[in-house]
């Protein structure tokens, strides 16, 4: 069974870092891509950012390019999220999921998703 | 404004068929051919329920179907039942990024 479960998530100052987590296991963690949404109310889903299956090539929304830092380390199966200069629009609930196609670009489609990490970027 | 533009709700009795639209605005039409579709139940993490357009997940109903007509996809859910209430998400690669549509909220009466 596929699973993918995240950690990290909690209350930051605006500016702060926070470093989230996803422990993944039940397929070939290798052989596929990872990426990060985030879901708030306003602005519903997006696409964060994604590695490739090998961690040697990375991908960035234009919102967060320069303050994220997205890596995997696979002989943990876990990928990470490095966020720097937080700001109160980074306030989100933060998904991990799997790309489905093997050694893809992660940019969809994604058949299995983390139960998400709240992040909340507040003075 | 997203590049997939969906109605915000559908409703449907139980038993009954549906369809939720999904138009591609932008002007990478390419990103019509993409087109996945997730469900959310409140709560939850999203479910993907079809990819490329009209294929399904192993594991997913069938009762559960995508298609395309020119630069607009659908999902329609057929035999309606009340544990498909939930809200139902479309998304594409479109100009060299994941997008996601705003939503469509589905009432089962």
């Amino acid at each position: 069974e596929v699973q993918l479960v995240e950690s990290g998530g909690g209350l930051v100052q605006p500016g702060g870092s926070l470093r989230l987590s996803c422990a993944a296991s039940g397929f070939t963690f290798t052989s596929h891509a990872m990426i990060w949404v985030r879901q708030t109310p306003g602005r519903g889903l997006e696409w964060v950012s994604g590695v490739s299956a090998a961690g040697d090539i990375t991908y960035y929304a234009d919102s967060v390019k320069g303050r994220f830092t997205i890596s995997r380390d696979n002989s943990q199966n876990t990928v990470h999220l490095q966020m720097n200069s937080l700001r109160a629009e980074d306030t989100a609930i933060y998904y991990c999921a799997k790309e489905l196609w093997q050694h893809h670009v992660p940019y969809g489609p994604f058949d299995y998703w983390g139960q998400g990490a709240l992040i909340t970027v507040s003075s | 404004q997203s590049a997939l533009t969906q109605p915000a709700s559908v409703s449907g009795s139980p038993g009954q068929s549906i369809t939720i639209s999904c138009a591609v605005t932008s002007s990478d039409v390419a990103g019509s051919s993409y087109v996945s579709w997730y469900q959310q139940h409140p709560g939850k993490a999203p479910k993907l329920m079809i990819f490329d357009v009209t294929d399904r997940p192993s594991g997913v109903s069938d009762r559960f179907s995508g298609s395309r007509s020119g630069n607009t996809a659908s999902l329609t859910i057929s035999g309606l039942q009340a544990e498909d209430e939930a809200d139902y998400y479309c998304s594409s690669y479109i100009s060299g990024t994941t997008v996601f549509g705003a939503g469509t909220k589905l009432t089962v009466l």
